[in-house]
């Protein structure tokens, strides 16, 4: 069975850094991209930064580039994000999503974690 | 970057009714859209995957139309596990972006 375990979060101040992870088992990781999305309290959904299978290919939110760093280590099965510089505006709930790629090309997110809140305050 | 508008933003409905949500993109995304339908204090949880099929294990009173830019999400009789939040997403290009969410309530 497929898991994806999430950890790291916790309360940080302003300009603070913090480093998640996201831990799966129950599936071939190395064969798979990873996707992180987080929810502000009480909003909607916003993906923030995907990882290739074999790390190959990254990209990045506009609201998170230059401040965030999403790795992965495939020996480890799991993936992590480095948050630097945090804002009160990067509270939420961070969920890290496996991708998945079908025969014709379509891509969705058919894993979640049950994720890790960030409290970014002084 | 590709904006994702759903409609209604909210919708209220008895057990038994057929719904249907919509989502827009702001430009061309052939199949690349995905439904998934959030519970309080719950993960996300894949229902459609390009824009029509049924990921596995979702029952099939659950049912995803459209290409291009004009996309549908129907119930054809909701049940009372299905009162949740309904996001659509796009999958065509970073970053991937979500619609607001439609909330459906009990009436």
């Amino acid at each position: 069975e497929v898991h994806l375990v999430e950890s790291g979060g916790g309360l940080v101040q302003p300009g603070g850094s913090l480093r998640l992870s996201c831990a799966a088992s129950g599936f071939t990781f190395s064969s798979y991209t990873i996707n992180w999305v987080r929810q502000a309290p009480g909003k909607g959904l916003e993906w923030v930064s995907y990882i290739s299978s074999g790390s190959n290919t990254i990209y990045y939110a506009d609201s998170v580039k230059g401040r965030f760093t999403i790795s992965r280590d495939n020996a480890k099965n799991s993936v992590y994000l480095q948050m630097n510089s945090l804002r009160a505006e990067d509270t939420a709930v961070y969920y890290c999503a496996r991708g998945y790629y079908d025969t014709s090309g379509y891509s969705h997110f058919d894993y979640w974690g049950q994720g890790t809140l960030v409290t970014v305050s002084s | 970057d590709i904006q994702m508008t759903q409609s209604p933003s909210s919708l209220s409905a008895s057990i038994g009714d057929r719904v249907t949500i919509t989502c827009r993109a702001s430009q061309s995304i052939s199949s690349h859209l995905n439904w998934y339908q959030q519970k309080p204090g719950k993960a996300p949880k894949l229902l459609i995957y390009a824009a029509s099929s049924l990921q596995s294990g979702v029952p099939s009173r659950f049912s995803g139309s459209g290409s291009g830019t004009d996309f549908t999400l129907t119930i054809s009789s909701l049940q009372p596990e299905d009162f949740a939040i309904f996001y659509c997403q796009q999958s065509s290009i970073t970053p991937y972006t979500f619609g607001q969410g439609t909330k459906l309530e009990i009436k």
